[in-house]
């Protein structure tokens, strides 16, 4: 199984709105509800930001959203805070009980 | 509140046996809703799924690893461990335990970094 594509980075001014793509293929992100998306802060463990695709945990801003259109998902961050700055993964099931991460994106506030 | 803790040696040997066991508090893993992982991440790069184990003691592996991981649970103890077989500086990365839900998941341990070396 292949990682899923990230771009390498993507970045945004406080109060815009930036989006991150994961693009797989009909084996797993196309074929799959199953979606996931985390945040990762340096030295920090990744946080559960979006499951299912669309679905947003207990306790993350409405400011995150994901979205899935064929074998591409996205996650939007909408009113960039200073505190969004941090890396980003995808993740979704690959199939036969397996499950695949994207390579991440740095998302630089400015 | 749920946490999982990870243990075992930061520093292995070049063709031994990494072993690590994550403890969790606040919750069994013995329920029948969760899965309970391992995930790594080599210093500087991305995420990667090495398997999980089912309440029922099912265990599910990275095909890429698959011949080299082995993912038990000790239910009284409420742990579960994570072993890797013939390791190399490849394997040198921040291990995580985690629960999860259709994949999605919502605990972590803070992660232990394992470094293979002589």
């Amino acid at each position: 199984q292949s990682a899923l594509t990230q771009p390498p980075s993507a970045s945004g001014s406080p109060g815009q709105s930036v989006t991150i793509s994961c693009t797989g293929t009909s084996s797993d992100v196309g074929g799959s509800n199953y979606v996931s998306w985390y945040q990762q802060h340096p030295g920090k463990a990744p946080k559960l930001m979006i499951f299912e695709v669309s679905k947003r945990p207990s306790g993350v801003p409405d400011r995150f959203s994901g979205s899935k259109s064929g074998s591409t998902a996205s996650l939007t961050v909408s009113g960039l805070q200073a505190e969004d700055e941090a890396d980003y993964y995808c993740s979704s099931y690959g199939g036969s009980n397996n499950w695949v991460f994207g390579g991440g994106t740095k998302l630089t506030v400015l | 509140q749920l946490q999982l803790q990870e243990s075992g040696p930061g520093l292995v040997k070049p063709s031994e046996t990494l072993s690590l066991t994550c403890t969790v508090s606040g919750g069994s893993i013995s329920s029948s809703t969760y899965y309970w992982g391992w995930i790594r991440q080599p210093p500087g790069k991305g995420l990667e799924w090495i398997g999980s184990i089912y309440y029922s003691g099912s265990t599910y592996y990275n095909p890429s690893l698959k011949s080299r991981v082995t993912i038990s649970a000790d239910t009284s103890k409420n742990q579960f461990s994570l072993k890797l077989s013939s390791v190399t500086a490849a394997d040198t990365a921040v291990y995580y335990c985690a629960r999860s839900i259709v994949g999605a998941s919502d605990y972590w341990g803070q992660g232990t970094l394992v470094t293979v070396s002589s």
